[in-house]
């Protein structure tokens, strides 16, 4: 079944660490998107990528890089944690047409200690 | 401003009343509206789109845009306990606005 899929779900981990969240789908969509959202709170756009090598940072400036090598991966690195970067992650891709919508995984929540 | 704006609520209703959810947007250029929904400690999942002006229905979900004034709309007919969740509008123009989200609890 294609979907998109986000490892590990829950991150507890001590400040300075490196981390990778990673995150795949097999829709063959070339458009991905990393989101940021607080609890309760709105969807923030942090990085996107319409292909193969090509990364942009979104409306919200983030620590994080992102990387694009293979058409359905597209990980989030953070060099060095920190307690602010306390989060969830949202990772997200749509096709050519961006009316067939964004498919969303199911997050990476990620707690700096 | 943001693009996309959208009334957080909390919007509290009995089962079986109808949810009336709105947002605003400014961008012109925008041709393509949907509604999402997210559950609790979950992604947002697509429940509908629209294009342009006019209604779109899908079961007991009606989606409005009306473009003159820049409004976008969601019914929500016969509410359920299970339709508890944030509803969040989005528009396009080469990628996606979305709205702060609702939080919409459906009292049993």
């Amino acid at each position: 079944e294609a979907d998109i899929y986000q490892t590990p779900r829950y991150l507890v981990i001590g400040t300075g660490k490196k981390i990778t969240l990673e995150c795949s789908q097999t829709m063959g969509h070339d458009k991905m998107y990393w989101y940021q959202q607080d609890p309760g709170m709105e969807l923030h756009l942090i990085h996107y990528s319409y292909g193969v090598n090509s990364t942009e940072k979104g409306d919200l400036s983030s620590e994080s890089t992102v990387s694009r090598i293979r058409t359905e991966h597209f990980p989030l690195t953070l060099e060095s944690a920190r307690p602010s970067h306390t989060s969830q992650y949202l990772c997200a891709s749509s096709g050519v047409k961006t009316v067939s919508g964004y498919t969303f995984g199911s997050g990476t929540r990620l707690t700096v200690v | 401003q943001k693009e996309v704006e959208q009334d957080p609520g909390p919007l509290s209703v009995p089962e079986g009343a109808i949810v009336s959810l709105n947002c605003t947007y400014s961008n012109s250029a925008f041709q393509y509206f949907m509604w999402y929904r997210q559950y609790s400690r979950k992604g947002p999942e697509l429940l509908m789109y629209t294009y342009s002006s006019g209604n779109k229905e899908d079961g007991r979900f009606t989606a409005q845009v009306d473009k003159s004034s820049k409004y976008i709309s969601l019914f929500i007919r016969d509410s359920q306990p299970s339709d508890s969740a944030t509803y969040l509008c989005a528009a396009n123009d080469y990628k996606l606005s979305f709205g702060a989200g609702t939080t919409v609890t459906v009292r049993a």
